[in-house]
């Protein structure tokens, strides 16, 4: 079975472009998370999607927004870029909602503001 | 706020040794903790989980021990094989409903041939 893909793989834009991600879950799942990665952390919360409704929004500006389609598939969107935007962004996707559902992550989209 | 923290960055150990992997975190509402591992341009692999009503669990060479008292987690790998390098993470959701995963930092395992 696919796992979760997302395009495209890397992207590079300039600062106050505006950028969109998608990502596209594990067949049967229909729970859709968000995550930043910066260098020498760990992958950031940023949504949180499940049966097309947003469940929960991390601690990110309105710069950033999201949405996930009937087929569960789903878009971050980011507007006005910044230099600090430049991040991997991974996509994960679970069977439902609920603290002990595994999530399951995508290879991610490398993002660079330039 | 650092909710979840790997306090070690990195760790190498031989080959068929073990290896152990620390997490501490500061939410009493954490109620399910998972590790997941990471290869350079490649997403996290969820590794093993365990709820806060249990202690341990097992698979295979993975153990995930729990302590709530002292809000701790240790991931032990046994034997440890060099295809176990990567960068491991630890992370934590709580009950209130969303499953949003809060992470560490990472901890970078090496194993020597």
């Amino acid at each position: 079975d696919a796992g979760v893909t997302q395009s495209p793989t890397h992207l590079i834009k300039t600062r106050g472009q505006h950028v969109t991600l998608r990502c596209s879950p594990i067949s049967g799942h229909k729970s859709v998370s968000w995550y930043q990665q910066v260098l020498g952390q760990g992958p950031q919360f940023i949504f949180q999607y499940y049966e097309k409704e947003e469940r929960g929004r991390g601690n990110f500006p309105d710069r950033f927004s999201a949405r996930q389609f009937p087929n569960y598939s789903s878009e971050l969107n980011v507007n006005a870029l910044l230099l600090g935007d430049s991040a991997l962004y991974l996509c994960a996707s679970s069977t439902a909602w609920g603290s002990s559902y595994e999530q399951y992550f995508g290879p991610g989209t490398r993002l660079t503001v330039t | 706020d650092q909710q979840v923290k790997q306090n070690s960055p990195s760790l190498s150990v031989q080959e068929g040794r073990i290896s152990i992997l620390n997490c501490d975190y500061t939410n009493s509402m954490f109620d399910y903790f998972l590790w997941y591992k990471k290869y350079p341009a490649e997403g996290p692999t969820f590794l093993i989980s365990i709820s806060s009503i249990k202690d341990k669990n097992e698979d295979g060479r993975f153990t995930v021990f729990l302590n709530k008292s002292a809000k701790h987690l240790s991931l032990h790998i046994v034997p440890s094989q060099p295809g176990d390098s990567a960068v491991y993470f630890c992370a934590a959701s709580a009950r209130t409903g969303a499953n949003n995963l809060f992470f560490g930092t990472g901890t970078r395992l090496t194993v020597i041939p």
